[in-house]
């Protein structure tokens, strides 16, 4: 168990357009689901955190306006990265967070590259 | 702030050695800690967690180490093999039990 899927696995866009990422739960239900970004050859970076029915968490630095994320139900999470730009170009992971009594461990989705011409 | 810190940054060792990644964290002030292996352009793919009372765990090859006073951690790879070359990711979650803090990763090769 403990499965997280992200759609899509790669995209490209033009600058200026906007995308959406989802990320699934498939096996659980995760209150919880937390957004990274990786850059070439650097770590995962927490961007922000997503509650079912409440506001994320932004991280110092991440921009709420350009990043929506919405967590609609305890299976789904969805990043939109608004009006994209060169510099947006990056690996985009999410992760999921089991239920309270599972140690807080975090399953992650296979990633979606996201390439902006 | 939780700095996390991965040595070395990268290893190349021919097959059947043995080997060590080292890890180490700031603030002892830990929930567990997590060894991950990434392949290239691909997802995190969880090796081992080890929670804050425990000194290590085992899956197979692997075994993991850690030491929450001093702030370190090792992952021991037994025996290594073509098929473990990629990055090892060590990450900390806080006592709020709640994002993850991960360093920048160890990117091994091994050689046939």
């Amino acid at each position: 168990g403990a499965v997280v899927s992200q759609h899509p696995s790669r995209v490209i866009c033009k600058s200026g357009t906007s995308v959406k990422i989802e990320c699934r739960s498939l096996d659980f239900q995760a209150t919880t689901m937390f957004w990274y970004r990786q850059f070439p050859k650097q770590s995962l970076m927490l961007m922000a955190t997503s509650n079912e029915g409440s506001k994320a968490t932004y991280e110092q630095g991440v921009e709420k306006d350009k990043f929506l994320i919405n967590h609609a139900s305890l299976t789904l999470s969805t990043l939109t990265v608004t009006s994209a730009h060169p510099e947006d170009s990056s690996f985009y992971i999410c992760s999921a967070r089991r239920p309270p009594g599972s140690y807080n461990e975090q399953f992650f989705g296979p990633g979606t590259r996201l390439t902006v011409l | 702030k939780q700095e996390v810190t991965q040595i070395p940054a990268a290893l190349s060792v021919p097959e059947g050695e043995n080997l060590v990644l080292n890890c180490s964290f700031t603030d002892s002030a830990i929930y567990n800690l997590q060894w991950f292996r990434q392949d290239p352009g691909k997802g995190l793919t969880s090796l081992l967690l080890i929670q804050s009372s425990q000194r290590e765990q085992t899956s197979g090859r692997l075994n993991a180490s850690l030491d929450k006073s001093s702030g370190r951690s090792t992952l021991y790879i037994a025996a290594s093999q073509p098929g473990d070359s990629a990055t090892y990711l060590c990450a900390v979650m806080g006592n709020s039990g709640y994002a993850l803090n991960f360093g920048k990763g160890t990117s091994l090769l091994v050689t046939p």
